[in-house]
């Protein structure tokens, strides 16, 4: 079954302390995103990679990081987390292929920092 | 600035309606275009791609029209299962791959018995 899978689904934490949110895709896709939802803002693209090793900047990267080490794998850092950084994340991966495209999301993950 | 606008809605319809929802998009080189639905707490879902001048998915059509920087979603019959938020999408790159898509903040419809 095509899958992006996240976790942790929920967390709760506090200012300053580091985390790690890691998404996983079997479906071989070469690009790979992450967004944060806010009410009134919908979705914004925070990184995205085309390829291991090979990420850019989306529309607000500030106070993150991500790798691109293995091509399923995407984490996404929150070196020194801040309250505004209260969302709902979603990590998404993409193909193109005859012409078409898909994208797969995973379940997102709510993130609370006190 | 990259811009996707939306209707604001919300979209109350009785079952059986059709409804139509809209979208601009501001970058007119713009390559590629999505129509997701979004279901409440949940990851969005891809609905229809926009490639040319429209497509039709059994009660769902949806058209692009590159000239007004306007693409539409049109449901037909609708269901109680369509109750969700639309979310219009634009890629603001061209070639293979989607890597910049900007989402508009979507419209919300339900649909009432």
């Amino acid at each position: 079954e095509a899958q992006v899978t996240q976790n942790p689904r929920y967390l709760i934490t506090v200012t300053g302390k580091k985390l790690t949110v890691t998404c996983s895709q079997n479906m071989n896709h070469e690009y790979m995103s992450w967004y944060r939802q806010d009410p009134g803002l919908g979705l914004r693209q925070i990184y995205y990679s085309m390829n291991v090793e090979v990420t850019d900047k989306g529309d607000v990267p500030e106070g993150y990081k991500v790798s691109r080490k293995e091509k399923r794998n995407f984490p996404l850092i929150l070196e020194s987390p801040s309250p505004n950084q209260t969302s709902l994340y979603f990590c998404a991966s993409s193909s193109w292929a005859s012409g078409k495209e898909t994208q797969y999301f995973g379940p997102g993950t709510r993130l609370l920092v006190l | 600035r990259k811009e996707v606008e939306q209707d604001p809605g919300p979209f109350n319809v009785p079952e059986g309606a059709t409804v139509a929802f809209n979208c601009t998009y501001s970058n007119s080189a713009s390559q590629s275009f999505f129509w997701y639905r979004q279901d409440c707490r949940k990851e969005p879902k891809l609905l229809m791609s926009v490639y040319s001048s429209g497509n039709e998915d059994g009660r769902f059509t949806a058209q692009l029209n590159r000239a007004s920087q306007y693409i539409s979603l049109l449901i037909r019959d609708s269901k109680l299962s369509d109750s969700a938020t639309y979310l219009c999408v634009v890629n603001m790159n061209s070639g293979a791959g989607s890597y910049q898509l900007t989402f508009g903040k979507g419209t919300k419809l339900s649909v009432i018995p």
